[in-house]
């Protein structure tokens, strides 16, 4: 299997700021991931795939980078909606595998 | 727009089968997708259990597999997990989801909780 790792597992920040969360793969996936939000008590929302496609209706304040083995999530300017549990995803091989996630909580 | 919602027992006892069920509106199971089942324990990540095309074929996740049966049925566009032999640790929300095969999981069921307990 594919083992995700996240980084950091949890991040204090606060309205407007720049966040960078760091998605590495244990062997390359070429550029099959993808980004999660989930906030408490909901299912999961697809905001990245392709590791830098947009999904339709995210805001443009997310962007995803990276090939290979390493990925970024990065939020331009952090709203109080995206307070939440951010999940990479591996689907270039099966088992489909996610990250172990990154809370970002308030400052 | 698809919508998928998740039905089944909320509790289930140990050594017995988890059985849930999938209901698909807003489009139909038997276009170019794979359906899947996902599902987090109470305050932990995310495991991929398996998906189903409408075809019947399946891939599972090789953890759970031996206890694992996913299956479609299209006259009412539906999909459903089993799950067999449960343990405390399977205990978790458990969701559905479409995907693409290897492509991202765009739409969700809103979860439902099974907890296995006597």
């Amino acid at each position: 299997d594919i083992q995700l790792t996240q980084s950091p597992s949890f991040l204090s920040a606060s309205v407007g700021d720049r966040v960078t969360i760091t998605c590495r793969a244990s062997q390359g996936i070429s550029s099959y991931l993808a980004w999660y939000q989930q906030k408490p008590g909901k299912a999961p929302k697809l905001l990245i795939y392709a590791a830098s496609t947009l999904q339709s209706g995210v805001p443009s304040r997310f962007s995803g980078s990276g090939s290979g083995t390493e990925f970024t999530l990065t939020i331009s300017s952090l709203q109080p909606e995206d307070f939440a549990t951010y999940y990479c995803q591996q689907l270039n091989s099966y088992p489909f595998t996610f990250g172990p996630g990154t809370k970002v909580d308030i400052k | 727009q698809v919508q998928l919602q998740e039905s089944g027992p909320g509790l289930v006892k140990p050594s017995g089968t988890l059985s849930l069920t999938c209901v698909v509106s807003g489009g139909s199971i038997s276009s170019s997708n794979w359906w899947s089942w996902v599902r987090q324990p109470p305050g932990k990540g995310l495991e991929w259990i398996g998906e189903i095309y409408h075809s019947g074929s399946t891939n599972y996740n090789p953890s759970l597999k031996s206890r694992v049966t996913i299956s479609v049925d299209k006259s009412k566009n539906q999909f459903s997990l089993k799950l067999s032999s449960v343990t405390a640790a399977d205990t978790a929300v458990y969701y559905c989801a479409k995907n693409g095969g290897y492509s991202p999981f765009d739409f969700w069921g809103q979860g439902t909780l099974v907890t296995v307990s006597s």
